[in-house]
């Protein structure tokens, strides 16, 4: 199975940061990358599909990038509705694993 | 309006059984893979199983192999999950989520919880 590792596992951040996180796959996933958000309580929404592809009504702050191994979600500008938890998923093999997540805090 | 409606949780003894259902509408059901993923309280999230259209094909995470099975009725546009020999670390909100473009899961249920407790 391949293995999906986050960092950081938390943040803290203010309005207007800018804010990258990354994900890395135990081996090559070419672009089989996705990026969800999740906010408490409810189901996860897709950002970012095919490592750097933004979702259809998904604010342009939302961008993504990498192939290979290591990937990056970046919040060029964060906004209080971006207070989420966010998870990288492979999509290059079964069984599709998911990361463990980053929480984006308020600082 | 695209929707997922999951229900059929609730509260099972170690070792018990429970199916899950999914209610698709909206879109042609017939022609997505379909998914379940689940949350355990306070932790992330794991993907769990998937069909093709036909259910002919399935996939299952290590952790419910064996005990788990994937089924659909298109002409129910329904998506099911049977859960056979329930435990503990089984509790969780169990998703289902339609497969769109670029095997991406563009669309999500609002969950059901399942709580595997004596």
């Amino acid at each position: 199975d391949i293995q999906m590792t986050q960092s950081p596992s938390s943040l803290s951040a203010s309005v207007g940061d800018r804010v990258t996180i990354t994900c890395r796959a135990s081996q090559t996933i070419n672009n089989y990358l996705n990026w969800y958000q999740q906010k408490p309580g409810k189901a996860p929404k897709l950002l970012i599909y095919a490592a750097s592809s933004l979702q259809s009504g998904v604010p342009s702050r939302f961008s993504g990038s990498g192939s290979g191994t290591d990937f990056t979600l970046t919040i060029s500008s964060l906004q209080p509705e971006d207070f989420a938890t966010y998870y990288c998923q492979q999509t290059y093999s079964s069984p599709r694993t998911f990361g463990q997540g980053t929480k984006v805090e308020i600082k | 309006e695209v929707r997922l409606v999951e229900s059929g949780g609730g509260l099972i003894q170690p070792g018990g059984s429970l199916k899950l259902s999914c209610a698709a509408s909206g879109f042609t059901f017939n022609t997505h893979w379909m998914h379940w993923v689940r949350q355990a309280p306070g932790k992330g999230l794991v993907w769990v199983s998937r069909i093709n259209v036909g259910g002919t094909i399935r996939d299952y995470a290590d952790s419910v192999q064996g005990r788990f099975i994937t089924s659909r009725d298109n002409a129910k546009n329904t998506l099911y999950l049977q859960m056979n020999s329930l435990r503990d670390d089984d509790t969780a909100v169990y998703y289902c989520a339609k497969e769109g473009l670029y095997d991406t899961l563009d669309i999500w249920g609002q969950g059901t919880m399942v709580t595997v407790s004596s």
